[in-house]
């Protein structure tokens, strides 16, 4: 079966500070692509950063990095700098390259809590 | 910026009734998706829809659910019989046709309440 696990159901950090977020997954497929997406009290769902399977380096937005280490299936956000609008739940999702109308398939989600 | 809209926001329906939830994808893309949300889990995959035909479906996605885009601009959920277990949020997304691209554009969601 294809999973994700997101082990920290709950996370805090202070703002200014820096949290990391863990992820990881299973999958037998080579080609994929991952996301993180950040879900605010209003549920909409914000892409907040995207790593290609096949690329090494890791992805960066402004305070947003992950490490992603594909032997180990492992694909963690770092959140630089926190501050009050980063709380949220935070999900970890991947798609597997098939070609056609790829599924995106989540953890069960990190909730980070923002403190002064 | 272009964006994917859903209606209604919030959804009432007694345990039997069908519901029709309706989205707006984003003009130029041509993958559909419909995902589910029941309060406090993680998002699940519904229905994948491509070329006015379902791509891939979820075991939850059983007779009592069906797609269609009637006329190429919306794109609706129909719940024939509702239960109480349909009672989540419901999250409508899109993504272009580029390959090299898989980011899916999701819609703010349609709350539906089941009572």
């Amino acid at each position: 079966a294809q999973t994700v696990t997101q082990s920290q159901p709950e996370m805090s950090v202070q703002e200014a500070e820096t949290v990391t977020l863990s992820c990881t997954y299973d999958t037998s497929e080579s080609d994929y692509y991952l996301f993180w997406y950040k879900q605010p009290p209003s549920r909409q769902m914000i892409l907040v950063i995207r790593q290609e399977a096949y690329k090494q380096q890791n992805a960066t937005e402004n305070r947003f990095s992950v490490n992603f280490q594909k032997a180990a299936k492992s694909f963690s956000l770092k959140i630089s700098d926190s501050q009050l609008g980063d709380a949220a739940m935070y999900f970890c999702a991947y798609i597997i390259n098939t070609g056609t109308a790829s599924k995106l398939t989540f953890g069960t989600g990190t909730r980070l809590q923002v403190t002064l | 910026e272009p964006e994917v809209t859903q209606t209604p926001s919030h959804q009432v329906t007694q345990m039997g009734q069908e519901v029709i939830l309706r989205c707006v994808p984003i003009s130029n893309h041509l993958y559909f998706y419909w995902y589910r949300q029941i309060l406090g889990q993680k998002v699940e995959f519904l229905v994948s829809f491509y070329n006015n035909e379902i791509s891939e479906k979820s075991e939850i996605f059983d007779d009592q659910f069906s797609v269609e885009r009637p006329d190429g601009s919306n794109f609706t959920l129909k719940i024939r019989s509702t239960k109480l277990e349909d009672s989540a949020m419901y999250f409508c997304a899109s993504r272009f046709r580029d390959l090299s691209s898989y980011e899916q554009y999701f819609g703010p969601g349609t709350r539906l309440t089941v009572t």
